[in-house]
Formats: C-alpha cells, structure tokens, sequence
C-alpha cells in the first residue's frame, strides 16, 4: 500500500541512452516532485508540479524532462545521459505545495550510467 | 540564498544514551521545517513537520523545537536504539524562493 512508488528501483544504462523514470502518488496530493540525491548525499530539488503544472524548474539541463498526465503521476525523461547523471532520484509528493504539509518521498531510484 | 547546515554531520552514542541533533539555516524567512529519516539504500520518511508559529513538536521520543529568529533547530532523541541508526536530514520551506532546503545529514550510530 505505497503511498509514494517510483519505478524502476535501480536503472543501469550507457551513456547517450534514453530513459525514464516513473513515479505514482495515492495520496491525493496536489504538488509532486523531483529531488536529485548526489554521492556527497545531497538532495536538491530539480522539479515541482501542481496540479500538472510546473512551479519550479531548477536549473538542470535540458535533457531531464518532467511529464505530468495527471496530478497523481510525475515521470521523469532524460535524454542523452551522460556519467554525471548517475546518482539516485527521488519523488515526493505534498498538500497544498510547500507550506503546511510533510513532504512523503518514494524510495528512490538509482541511477548508474557507464 | 537560503543554507541548511547540520551539524555534526557524523554521531555515534552508546545505545540507551539521549542525543541532539542540530540544524541551522540562514534566513529565517520560511513556512516550516521539517525532520527526515533515511535508512540506507531507501527513501525518507518524514518524522516531524514544525510550522513557522511552532516552537516544538513531539512524536514518540523524537522532539523537535524551532527557534527562527536565530535560524536554529533541534531534534531530540530520548533513549537512543540500534535501531534508530540511519541519517537524520533537516529541510525548510524557504518563503522566498518556495523552495525545499535540504541539509546533509547527520549520520547517526547507535551502539548496542
């Protein structure tokens, strides 16, 4: 009963492939995200939807794409990966965006490019 | 720019022992913060969401306080387990940019 489920779990891939990674909420919530953890274990934001509609956009190459079809589902695109995408990703979903709600991420997804 | 700093970024105590952590950020200017918990290999759970207005907030033997004017908070760990061993990361909703600040952890050990 996973409130928060990204697949795959683990993703290996060569460089210049292209890949996706999906990421579904059951909580109702209006606002995802997209979080990249990096090897030093720091997590920074890269996307936030509400509602289908994108709030933030970090600075991230434009090769990462984020594709909402419904407020319940926030996959994310990458094209032509490159050795410094490796690291693992994390959706997270929340009421009402960022100001009274806990933030509920997925277990991640690791991200290993060769 | 808002900065999340936690510190220490590595702990280890005896099993039993109560513990602090801290996490400092450096504008005050911000909705609320919240206490992770990651285990390795899986995602974070949330353990204790303090709203700007708050001061503290309990959950078990977690407690958390809020002090934004000095840009500071703390979680409290009463009588620590092994099974409380994971890192421990501290996030603010920033009022300025609406953006979620995440510091670098505190890795925490318990001995048993």
């Amino acid at each position: 009963d996973t409130a928060v489920s990204q697949t795959p779990k683990y993703l290996v891939t060569q460089m210049g492939n292209d890949k996706s990674i999906k990421c579904e909420q059951n909580l109702g919530h209006d606002t995802m995200y997209w979080y990249k953890q990096d090897s030093k274990k720091f997590l920074k934001i890269m996307f936030s939807y509400n509602n289908k509609e994108l709030i933030i956009n970090e600075t991230v190459p434009n090769r990462f794409s984020p594709k909402s079809p419904d407020k319940a589902h926030l996959n994310l695109h990458i094209n032509s990966l490159e050795l410094g995408d490796s690291a693992v990703y994390f959706c997270a979903s929340s009421q009402e965006g960022n100001y009274f709600s806990p933030l509920h991420f997925g277990n991640g997804t690791r991200l290993t490019v060769t | 720019k808002q900065e999340v700093t936690q510190i220490p970024a590595a702990l280890s105590v005896p099993e039993g022992e109560n513990l602090v952590l801290n996490c400092s950020f450096t504008d005050s200017a911000i909705y609320n913060l919240q206490w992770f918990r990651q285990d390795p290999g899986k995602g974070l759970t949330s353990l204790l969401l303090i709203q700007s207005s708050q001061r503290e907030q309990t959950s078990g033997r977690l407690n958390a306080s809020l002090d934004k004017s000095s840009g500071r908070s703390t979680l409290y760990i009463a009588a620590s387990q092994p099974g409380d061993s994971a890192t421990y990361l501290c996030a603010v909703s920033s009022q300025r940019d609406d953006k979620i600040i995440f510091g670098k952890g505190t890795r925490l050990h318990i001995l048993p």
